[in-house]
Formats: C-alpha cells, sequence, structure tokens
C-alpha cells in the first residue's frame, strides 16, 4: 500500500515564495505528480519526478528524493490566482497504474 | 483540442436509486480512470481501463459499483441502490497510454444522495 502526508493548509504573501512538502512511504514507487485543483475544478497537470533533483517549469519547481521518500513543490512569485489545493500523488508503476493521492494542500495567498 | 468531459455535471438522488455517470476521454487516449473526492479527503481510485477491458478493479468499494467501456472511448460508471456515503465528486482521467503518462482530469460530477 501506500501512504502520501503533506499539509492541510498553508498561507503566503503575493508575491513571496512557498514550499509545499510531501511525503511518501510505498511498496513500489516509480514516480511523483503535482496537480493544481482550484476550487470546483478538476485536478490539473503541473510536474512529474521520476529521478531525484529538481525540475524547474517556469514559476513551479518540483524535487523528488527517492532515498528520502520526499518531494516538495516551489511556487515562487505567488499570484493570487495561484490560490487552490496542491495534489501530491505517487505512482506505483507495473501492476498497478493508478495514482495514490495525499489529501491535497489547500494554499490561500493574501495580499 | 477537447479535453476530458464528464456529464452530468451534476446529479441529485434519492437513497436506493441506481446512477449512470458518464465519461468522454481525450480522443486516442487508451487509457481510462475513475476516481472519487469525498470532502476533506484525497482522490480515491476507483478503476481503471486499458482499452475496454479493466485490468485493475482494486478500488471498486462495493459490488454496488461497476463500470464498463465501449468502443475503446465513453466509459459508465454505474452506481447500484445508492447509499449517502456514496456522495462525493466522481473524476474521470484518461491518458496516453499506461506506465507513468500524465493523467487529464475531467470536470466530475457532483453526486449527493438525500
Amino acid at each position: 500500500g501506500q501512504n502520501i502526508d503533506q499539509p492541510t493548509e498553508m498561507t503566503a504573501t503575493e508575491g513571496a515564495i512557498v514550499q509545499i512538502n510531501c511525503t511518501y512511504q510505498t511498496s513500489g514507487f516509480n514516480g511523483l505528480f503535482w496537480y493544481q485543483q482550484h476550487a470546483g475544478e478538476a485536478p490539473t497537470f503541473l510536474s512529474y519526478n521520476v529521478l531525484d533533483g529538481l525540475e524547474e517549469k517556469g514559476r513551479f519547481s518540483s524535487f523528488l528524493s527517492r532515498s528520502k521518500g520526499y518531494s516538495y513543490l516551489l511556487l515562487k512569485e505567488l499570484q493570487m490566482k495561484d490560490s487552490a489545493s496542491y495534489l501530491c500523488a505517487a505512482y506505483s508503476g507495473a501492476g498497478s497504474y493508478q495514482l495514490t493521492f495525499g489529501k491535497g494542500t489547500k494554499l490561500s495567498v493574501i495580499p | 483540442g477537447a479535453g476530458v468531459s464528464q456529464s452530468p455535471s451534476n446529479k441529485v438522488t434519492e437513497k436506493g436509486k441506481d446512477v449512470e455517470l458518464r465519461c468522454d476521454p481525450i480522443s486516442g487516449h487508451t487509457a481510462l480512470y475513475w476516481y472519487r473526492q469525498s470532502l476533506g479527503q484525497g482522490l480515491e481510485f476507483l478503476i481503471y481501463f486499458q482499452g475496454n477491458s479493466a485490468p485493475d478493479k482494486s478500488g471498486l468499494p462495493s459490488d454496488r459499483f461497476s463500470a464498463e467501456r465501449t468502443g475503446g472511448s465513453v466509459s459508465t460508471l454505474t452506481i447500484q441502490r445508492t447509499q449517502q456515503e456514496d456522495s462525493a465528486v466522481y473524476l474521470c482521467a484518461s491518458s496516453t497510454k499506461t506506465g507513468g503518462e500524465t493523467q487529464y482530469f475531467g470536470p466530475g460530477t457532483r453526486l449527493l444522495v438525500l
């Protein structure tokens, strides 16, 4: 089985940087997804990490450490529209193609 | 291009009734997934299709839940004899193939069982 932990809520100021952490315990692991979900909307893909290290994509970066079972999503130059839930999901790989999601981190960006 | 579509967007039903939820995946996507998102909970995997077959049904919570996919495209999730605890958002996702490919989600169907 898999267990995914991430903070329930975070608050940050417009223009600032925020880091959302995710830890996972899995019986098999092949990669880590981050999704963004605005209230009442579908989750949208942000990033997918397979190898250790930091991957940068514009204002968003994602980091993975497979040995530590740890990932984070880094959001820079926060904008009000970044207020959303951020979902961490582990992909276990062959034999089980489902994603196992954490409960999500609700980020509130304040002026 | 068109994304994943789901219908209805909202469904209110009475306890004990059957409901059918529909998912239209992105054209050409062979893999299709159903998830459930209850209030305050993470997305919970229900079932996965590769083409028309469902190699992984491990997430279906009871035998009241079933799903089928026809023509390698549209999928229907059926909940029989609905219970109040079935109230949730039911999300469908599709991907080009299995194996770590990005899953693209539809807007979901909000089901309320009274």
